[in-house]
């Protein structure tokens, strides 16, 4: 079974609907992150959490928002969704010791499409 | 926003051909760069975390060096073979725990 995974893997939607991207772990992890990745682009990240009541943004947070519902449960939220939002979005967890390099662990992606 | 490149953006190569890209980085408040692996239609699978200034990583036909003060790291692939078709991306991590990703390098090896 795959340590991170994601709900659902692709979906299409309209201009102005509300959209939550869900993410899973089983790895224990303390740490997740919320990316997208566009054609040419590097991943960017939107929001990330380093624990259920840390809640940080990230490079393009704007239009977005999340929610960590417990430690192996990191929601992405479109209130509206606009074209400019399809892309392909990945979650991603890394342990917090200090020992660690935060190696990111990534689920398989949610392709959004929005029209 | 901090700017992390790679080239060449996509790479050709015949299988058995020995390859080498490319990742710059910000050369301060450095903490660790990664390495990362994708494959078209799976997750991201990291390949290496580099930390200290001249460090070597190998893992099978690929290695990577890391030069913190100028800020690149160079991925080398020996005797490329199909299976190596992939995006390889590399992440800038920061002292603030802030990662940053470049655009990739993606390898295509014909038999």
């Amino acid at each position: 079974d795959a340590d991170v995974t994601q709900t659902p893997r692709n979906r299409i939607t309209k201009t102005g609907k509300r959209i939550m991207l869900e993410c899973s772990q089983t790895k224990g992890h303390d740490r997740m992150y919320w990316y997208r990745q566009d054609p040419g682009l590097g991943l960017r990240l939107i929001y990330y959490s380093f624990d259920v009541k840390d809640i940080n943004k990230g490079e393009i947070s704007d239009g977005y928002s999340v929610s960590r519902q417990a430690q192996a449960k990191f929601s992405l939220s479109l209130e509206s969704a606009i074209p400019n939002q399809t892309a392909l979005y990945f979650c991603a967890t890394s342990e917090s010791s200090r020992n660690s390099y935060n190696e990111q662990f990534f689920g398989p992606g949610t392709r959004l499409t929005v029209l | 926003i901090l700017n992390v490149e790679q080239s060449p953006q996509s790479l050709h190569v015949q299988e058995g051909d020995s390859t080498n890209f490319t990742c710059s980085f910000p050369s301060s408040n450095f903490y660790a760069l990664h390495w990362y692996r994708w494959e078209t239609a799976k997750s991201p699978e990291a390949l290496f975390v580099m930390t200290l200034n001249g460090d070597e990583k190998k893992k099978g036909r690929i290695s990577a060096t890391l030069n913190t003060k100028e800020g690149y790291s160079y991925l080398y692939i020996k005797g490329s073979q199909p299976e190596d078709s992939a995006t390889y991306l590399c992440a800038f991590r920061n002292n603030f725990n802030k990662f940053y990703f470049g655009s990739g390098t993606k390898l295509n090896v014909k038999p």
